[in-house]
């Protein structure tokens, strides 16, 4: 079946770096994202990659996907208290009906 | 440009009676789904439109729920008669294109409260 895993917080300082981890289970997913939720507001895409890729950059954030083991990380440089939400890792296949497969969501706080 | 709206933002209502959460997408949107959270799980699909055609609506609990989208713009998500564990937030997404890598664009979400 279709599942993805996170953990539901994370705490860090200002100035250091996060990483927010997630699996999943679908092998077959072609693309995995990263959405971001602040407070009050609805979810934004932040990133995504595809899955013949390893690593994507784009200014503070890096993706790193590991394919054999289904783990994607994001990882976020010089961690400002504005990047305080909840993120969303999320599969989606390339058939059928092109559902998201959305897991639990981490809470990042961060503290000044 | 408008993004998608939700409506109510918040709703609170006995077990046994009648909710409908509205949704208006993106104008030019085709693709529409309905989502839904319940607090600290994952958010879990519940059904896609394309256009007024429901294109998977494998993610619907049960027949309490019904989900319309007539003339392929607003869509209407009607829970009845609603039960404890309908409670949660229900989002609405809209995209211009069904496949990837497709950028859904959420609302802030309905918050339903079933007492």
């Amino acid at each position: 079946g279709e599942d993805v895993e996170q953990s539901l917080f994370l705490s860090v300082r200002e100035g250091d770096s996060s990483v927010i981890n997630c699996t999943y289970t679908d092998s077959s997913s072609t693309y995995l994202y990263w959405y971001k939720q602040e407070p009050g507001a609805g979810l934004q895409l932040l990133t995504y990659i595809f899955s013949n890729m390893d690593m994507k950059q784009d200014q503070r954030l890096t993706v790193l996907l590991n394919k054999k083991d289904k783990h994607l990380s994001l990882r976020i440089a010089d961690t400002q208290t504005g990047d305080s939400a909840i993120y969303f890792c999320a599969e989606r296949g390339d058939s059928g009906t092109y559902k998201y497969i959305f897991g639990t969501g981490t809470r990042l706080k961060v503290l000044a | 440009e408008a993004g998608v709206t939700q409506f109510p933002s918040h709703s609170v209502i006995e077990k046994g009676q009648t909710v409908t959460l509205r949704c208006d997408p993106i104008s030019g949107h085709d693709n529409l789904y309905w989502y839904r959270r319940v607090m600290g799980k994952e958010i879990k699909f519940l059904l896609h439109f394309v256009k007024e055609s429901k294109q998977d609506e494998s993610g619907m609990p049960n027949n309490r729920f019904l989900a319309e989208r007539t003339g392929g713009t607003y869509s209407t998500l009607k829970v009845q008669p609603a039960e404890l564990e309908d409670s949660g937030v229900y989002f609405c997404a809209s995209s211009f294109l069904a496949g990837p890598p497709g950028e859904l664009f959420f609302g802030e979400g309905s918050r339903l409260t079933v007492l």
